[in-house]
């Protein structure tokens, strides 16, 4: 089952536009982290932040986080066309043997020059 | 290594058949995933290890899916009796520590059942 519900399910714009995808995920976790993925390949982690933490950046990359609606948002800004993929939100669930991270169904991202 | 490696990168298996999907984690990781992802879905969640254990496997869908990893390195996704549902891209992932941390994925091998 998904944890995380990514909105929107696609999102096109031009380059050196922003792009602002959210994520709502529904049971308590220890940090939430986003991922990207090109087509046909595996996926690349991009930024982790903690239960703790509110907000977090990574070069182009403006993570938030709140606990108290249970979402976050990825912002990323000066979009380039390298940056087409699909973004996904993934949490950390204690199944009371380990941790697993439980991920999205992410949001497709198609910049155009 | 360099990074996570899977092997074969495509299989066709026709219905019946059995197949074993091969990953190789990252040098020195302890934590070892599978990871099923269907077109066009987030991936979900197969079985963990953190080395040799198999510590959570709740999410394997029937009794026809084994996985091991029995040095604690490498490890084996053997599916018996493949069905057409089977077909997708199965992900392996490892990371250094505990399950809390960061993913590397490897490749994945897409699964074609006819």
């Amino acid at each position: 089952s998904q944890q995380g519900e990514e909105d929107p399910q696609a999102l096109s714009i031009q380059e050196g536009e922003n792009a602002t995808m959210n994520c709502s995920y529904k049971t308590s976790i220890n940090n939430l982290q986003w991922y990207r993925q090109n087509s046909g390949r595996g996926l690349v982690h991009l930024i982790l932040i903690r239960s703790n933490e509110r907000e977090k950046h990574s070069g182009r990359l403006r993570v938030t986080l709140d606990t108290s609606k249970k979402s976050s948002s990825l912002l990323i800004t000066a979009s380039r066309a390298a940056d087409t993929a699909s973004y996904f939100c993934a949490t950390d669930e204690y199944t009371g043997t380990a941790s697993k991270l439980t991920f999205g169904t992410g949001t497709r991202l198609q910049v155009t020059l | 290594g360099a990074g996570v490696s899977q092997s074969p990168r495509y299989k066709v298996a026709k219905r019946g058949q059995d197949v074993a999907l091969r990953c190789d984690p990252i040098s020195g990781h302890v934590s070892l995933f599978w990871y099923q992802q269907a077109l066009g879905q987030g991936p979900e969640f197969l079985t963990y290890f953190q080395n040799e254990a198999q510590l959570d496997k709740s999410g394997l869908p029937s009794d026809r899916f084994f996985a091991e990893r029995p040095e604690g390195s490498v490890s084996t996704l053997k599916i018996q009796r493949t069905q057409q549902e089977d077909s997708a891209v199965y992900l392996c992932a490892s990371s250094l520590g505990g399950s809390h941390g960061k993913l590397f994925f490897g490749s994945g091998t897409q699964l074609s059942v006819l």
